[in-house]
């Protein structure tokens, strides 16, 4: 089982729809957790960090369940520029410092 | 002013071979990392330095070799170059080894072994 995992997509949505991504993550220690974007061709850049008590950030609200261990991501009104891949990134504390594990991201392409 | 730069942005070369990528911030970080993203977009943590001190080496063959000459510097060196080492390879930097903070991500390196 990968330790994060997410649907890989495509999510094709028209402008201004609502849409979600969840990932789910398998370490119960997992201390941080983050959405990240990355566009084609492109390095990732961090959208948001997600809290437990959840979060928003203009269109972008983000949860997180560390019951479930699921972290979920709406988009709300849909913009074409938001047309990249998310990564759902989970970061554990270790010897060697914090480590990043990343999703392999679920594609969202928005329509006209 | 980039902030993450990585030298070369295109590197295409023939099994056997020996490269070097380079990267640079300039952001003050003290930590500084090695990623692999292969073609199916897997992004995995190859090592990480703090300070210019190795911190994380995952389970990397030992062709590759990071360098790190001082804090905002920290190069890739990879010998006897395989077809499966063509990836995008991205350098990234954070301000601290801990605590939930964000990682700076450098264009990327498109690796091309033929």
């Amino acid at each position: 089982r990968k330790e994060v995992e997410q649907d890989p997509g495509p999510f094709n949505v028209p402008e201004g729809a609502t849409v979600a991504f969840n990932c789910t993550y398998s370490n119960s220690a997992s201390q941080s957790f983050f959405w990240y974007r990355q566009d084609c061709r492109k390095e990732p850049k961090l959208l948001m960090s997600v809290y437990s008590s959840g979060n928003e950030d203009g269109r972008f609200t983000a949860q997180l369940n560390r019951a479930s261990q699921y972290i979920s991501l709406l988009i709300r009104d849909s913009k074409l520029s938001d047309s990249a891949t998310y990564l759902c990134v989970v970061a554990k504390l270790t010897g060697g410092g914090n480590k990043l594990t990343f999703g392999t991201g679920t594609q969202l392409k928005v329509e006209l | 002013d980039t902030a993450v730069s990585q030298t070369p942005k295109y590197l295409v070369t023939q099994m056997g071979n020996d490269k070097s990528i380079k990267c640079e911030q300039n952001l003050g970080h003290d930590t500084m990392y090695w990623y692999k993203q292969d073609s199916k977009k897997f992004l995995k943590i190859m090592f990480s330095y703090n300070n210019k001190e190795l911190i994380i080496n995952e389970t990397v063959p030992n062709r590759f070799s990071p360098k790190s000459p001082d804090k905002a510097h920290l190069n890739l060196h990879i010998n006897s170059l395989e077809l499966g080492d063509s990836a995008v390879y991205f350098c990234a930097s954070s301000p601290r080894l801990a605590g939930a903070s964000e990682q700076y991500f450098g264009p990327g390196t498109r690796l091309t072994v033929t």
